[in-house]
């Protein structure tokens, strides 16, 4: 059982390059997560999508694009990199029914901007 | 607006003493509750989290945290605290609106000292 799966899991880029992030996750959930993770800053929810063809604005949106691309899949694109989304990024998931319950986490994205 | 707040970055305790780690979050609504840890280069673990009924939550390692409604507070205890608890927790809130809406604190850093 993989649960929740990240690709790449490290990846360095010059400003002003694209990357896609990848996110798939083999549990049947329909909400999906996307974070990035800063030193004291916690984590900060980029993109969510709460079921297949939907997507939501989180709280540090700019700079960014997702597609929910299936009931699996949830990618995170950055269309022109900048030094400033140099950070860990971690893909979630959480089941339609299981509003109580916690997400499931990927073990995260390290990206550089340089 | 809806937001997570975790009082102090760094919390340091001695080997043996209470572990208090705070948490507040603004919602007209009760929401979901959840702590996590992360251990450096690691993901997020689950702790514990607060859906309904009990307020007095308990969960792994000897943790323990409580809602409190009135104080829109769900702080983290352990009464005895142990070098492997030197870790780094975060705070999250599950929003009762529609898709599944969840935001992390800052985290709290917990030193502990032999």
């Amino acid at each position: 059982n993989a649960g929740v799966t990240q690709t790449p899991k490290f990846q360095v880029l010059k400003t002003g390059q694209s990357m896609t992030l990848q996110c798939a996750q083999d549990m049947n959930h329909n909400s999906m997560y996307w974070y990035r993770q800063d030193p004291g800053m916690g984590l900060r929810l980029i993109y969510y999508s709460a079921s297949e063809g939907t997507t939501d604005k989180g709280e540090v949106p700019n700079g960014y694009n997702v597609s929910r691309l299936n009931k699996r899949e949830f990618s995170l694109r950055l269309e022109s990199a900048a030094p400033s989304q140099t950070s860990v990024y971690f893909c979630a998931s959480v089941g339609q029914g299981d509003r109580n319950q916690p997400q499931h986490f990927g073990d995260g994205t390290r990206l550089s901007i340089l | 607006a809806q937001s997570v707040t975790q009082l102090g970055s760094h919390v340091s305790v001695s080997e043996g003493a209470l572990v208090l780690l705070r948490c507040n979050y603004s919602s007209s609504v009760p929401p979901y509750l959840f702590w996590y840890v992360q251990y450096p280069n690691q993901g997020l673990q689950l702790l514990l989290k607060y859906t309904t009924g009990a307020t007095l939550v308990k969960g792994i390692n000897g943790f323990e945290a409580e809602f409190k409604k009135s104080e829109t507070s769900f702080h983290l205890t352990k009464p005895s605290a142990h070098m492997s608890d030197a870790a780094e927790y975060f705070c999250a809130v599950r929003f009762n609106t529609g898709g599944f809406k969840t935001i992390f604190g800052a985290g709290t850093r917990l030193f502990v000292k032999a």
